[in-house]
């Protein structure tokens, strides 16, 4: 059984531009959360979506933006991308409306230059 | 809001000695409580969790209990091994134990164990 997948890895970008990440969540799992982790801090919170629609989201810009598409999986949008958006992107899946854990991917490094 | 502090690491012990991470957090409600652990190269995975007051979280040999009245989750190991080093984060789910809850995680605890 897979976990939260994320893809990619690892991005560059520079000032400016626009980014995409995506997440898988873990099989059955219906509801997806992400979260900014800069260098040395705790994860922040950023959105999260179930049912296709952003249920709640954190104190983050318009500059982000997010997807979650049929098949549960999810995007993460960068518009105008700053060096401070630097950072481990994590995804995190769990099972909508239940007493349910969140289940973290890998995270997506993403550097702006 | 809601918030969670927790003790400045880096925190280096030797093999075999007695483990205590801090952690305090701010919160209206009712949260849910966890330990994080990340491991080198790999994506947080949850510890253990308690989710209402005087609730003991255990896993792995470690322990936390949930304390209302000061308002802590320390996090305590009666012997680390090398394999426990790695970034400990404490973190609350307000609205309760709920997969619809935002977890609020503080800033991490890095922890080295020497053989």
């Amino acid at each position: 059984d897979a976990g939260v997948t994320q893809s990619p890895t690892h991005l560059i970008k520079t000032r400016g531009q626009q980014v995409t990440l995506r997440c898988s969540p873990k099989s059955g799992h219906d509801t997806v959360s992400w979260y900014q982790q800069a260098l040395g801090q705790g994860p922040q919170f950023i959105f999260q979506y179930y049912e296709e629609e952003e249920r709640q989201r954190g104190n983050f810009p318009d500059r982000f933006s997010g997807h979650q598409f049929p098949n549960y999986s999810s995007e993460l949008n960068v518009n105008a991308l700053l060096l401070g958006d630097s950072a481990l992107y994590l995804c995190a899946s769990s099972l909508g409306d239940r007493e349910a854990e969140q289940f973290f991917g890998p995270g997506t490094r993403l550097t702006v230059l | 809001g809601n918030s969670v502090t927790q003790m400045e690491g880096p925190v280096t012990l030797s093999e075999e000695a007695f483990l205590t991470i801090n952690c305090t957090y701010t919160a209206t409600g009712y949260p849910s409580l966890f330990w994080y652990v990340q491991y080198p190269g790999e994506g947080l995975q949850l510890l253990l969790k308690a989710t209402k007051a005087d609730d003991k979280g255990s896993n792995k040999g470690f322990e936390a209990t949930y304390r209302k009245e000061t308002t802590s989750f320390h996090l305590e190991k009666g012997s680390v091994q090398v394999s426990d080093s790695a970034v400990y984060f404490c973190a609350l789910s307000e609205g309760g134990y709920s997969s619809a809850s935002k977890i609020i995680f503080g800033s991490g605890t890095r922890l080295s164990i020497r053989p």
